[in-house]
């Protein structure tokens, strides 16, 4: 069975700090995809990245950057120099092959972040 | 804006009365996806529709049942509410399913609050 395990519920940094957002996750297939995905206050879900199992390069998009290492099944996102619009809850995915049939997501808790000005 | 389209936004309702969420899909996508988020389950998946055919099935009620039509739109309907279906239910689309990745778009979501 896939899962998903964002082991931060909630985190609070002061702006301009660094903040790293852990996931974690389980699955037996060798082809899979992982996604973040970000809920501001207002509710809608907005995509961030997905990766591939078989792309492991880091990613880096402005302030934000992902870490993506098979051998711990762990794909953390950093966010550096942290504003307050980043204040969210971000969400961790996980999504099996398509040739399963369904892309259909599964889910981490969320961490929220707060960024305090 | 994502080009999938939820409807209401907002619905409120007593406990046993029936509702309907109605989603429709990015022009082009014939998979649609219904997802809820509640407080206590989190975000979860609850059924997949693919061109007018159920495709994937998750953790939805028996009391929920859902349907895609022939314009590819998807209602997601939900019986005897309790409070705990107070939740948002999002409904995202893609292109298709099951040969190579396909991407999910989501809508705005309807929040659903069960008095």
């Amino acid at each position: 069975a896939q899962k998903v395990t964002q082991a931060q519920t909630e985190i609070s940094v002061v702006e301009k700090e660094d903040v790293t957002l852990d996931c974690v996750y389980e699955t037996r297939d060798t082809t899979y995809y992982l996604f973040w995905y970000k809920q501001p206050p207002s509710g809608e879900l907005v995509f961030l990245i997905r990766r591939n199992s078989f792309d492991e390069q880091n990613e880096i998009s402005g302030r934000y950057s992902w870490n993506f290492q098979k051998s711990t099944s762990s794909f953390n996102f950093t966010i550096t120099a942290s504003q307050v619009v980043d204040s969210a809850v971000y969400f961790c995915a996980l999504s099996e092959a398509p040739s399963r049939g369904s892309e259909k997501l599964v889910f981490g808790k969320g961490t929220k972040l707060t960024v305090n000005p | 804006d994502s080009g999938v389209t939820q409807t209401p936004k907002h619905l409120i309702t007593a406990t046993g009365q029936r509702v309907t969420l109605r989603c429709s899909p990015r022009s082009g996508d014939l998979s649609v996806y219904w997802y809820q988020q509640s407080l206590d389950q989190g975000l979860q998946f609850l059924i997949q529709y693919y061109n007018g055919e159920e495709r994937a099935k998750g953790n939805i009620l028996e009391r929920f049942s859902a349907q895609q039509f022939p314009d590819l739109h998807s209602e997601l309907n939900l019986s005897s509410l309790e409070l705990g279906d107070s939740a948002l239910y999002f409904c995202a689309s893609s292109v298709g399913a099951g040969v190579s990745y396909n991407e999910q778009f989501f809508g705005p979501g309807t929040r659903l609050t069960v008095l």
